[in-house]
């Protein structure tokens, strides 16, 4: 089954920091570009992060940039996201996409929930 | 940074309605645009890609139309399952619109 399902989400207190992955499975990894999206609580869609098929392309939102690392494990089909000095705006739930045809987002996972809150 | 910029932020509609949802660029994206249907509860779904393509299994009632800085989705004739949130999506920088909520009236 083609599917990518994240982990790592959790409570975490404010300056905190965090280590979200997504694990792969159907399809050949290394074949896509990768990106994360958060959508805090009743809100729309943020894009957070994207990183191409290499590793080798990577940009980010302003409101995570130089606080959030994202990279990629394609040896086992895994996408990370390294975040550091959470805020209590970070607090989302966070998904992973596949990047398909002219960079429309055409599979996601069910999203990994984070609460940034003393 | 490119805005993007949906109208109406909600609508009202009925079973067999057509709709259209409107999005707008800040600056031209040529047919970068996608568009994405989520439900309650559920991840975003793609409907449409390069302004006009769409998705493997996307039904035929739904279309997108436009290029540089102005687009459209429509829903030819609406169905129960299609109320939801919708979103368009600029592929160059990914900013999305904020949301389209479409509800039974």
């Amino acid at each position: 089954e083609v599917q990518l399902e994240e982990s790592g989400g959790r409570v975490v207190w404010p300056g905190g920091s965090l280590r979200l992955s997504c694990t792969a499975s159907g399809f050949t990894f290394d074949d896509y570009g990768m990106s994360w999206v958060r959508q805090a609580p009743g809100k729309g869609l943020e894009w957070v992060s994207s990183i191409d098929w290499s590793g080798g392309n990577i940009g980010y939102a302003d409101s995570v940039k130089g606080r959030f690392t994202i990279s990629r494990d394609n040896a086992n089909n895994s996408l990370l996201l390294q975040m550091n000095s959470l805020r209590a705006e970070d607090t989302a739930l966070y998904y992973c996409a596949r990047e398909g045809s002219w960079r429309g987002f055409d599979m996601w996972g069910q999203g990994t929930m984070i609460t940034v809150s003393s | 940074d490119i805005q993007m910029t949906q109208s109406p932020s909600s609508l009202s509609a009925s079973v067999g309605d057509r709709v259209t949802v409107t999005c707008r660029a800040s600056q031209s994206i040529g047919s970068y645009l996608n568009w994405y249907q989520q439900r309650p509860g559920k991840a975003p779904n793609l409907l449409i890609y390069a302004a006009s393509s769409l998705d493997d299994g996307v039904p035929s009632r739904f279309s997108g139309s436009g290029s540089g800085t102005d687009f459209t989705l429509t829903i030819s004739s609406l169905q129960p399952e299609d109320f939801a949130t919708y979103y368009c999506q600029q592929s160059f920088t990914y900013s999305f619109g904020q949301g389209t909520k479409l509800e039974a009236k």
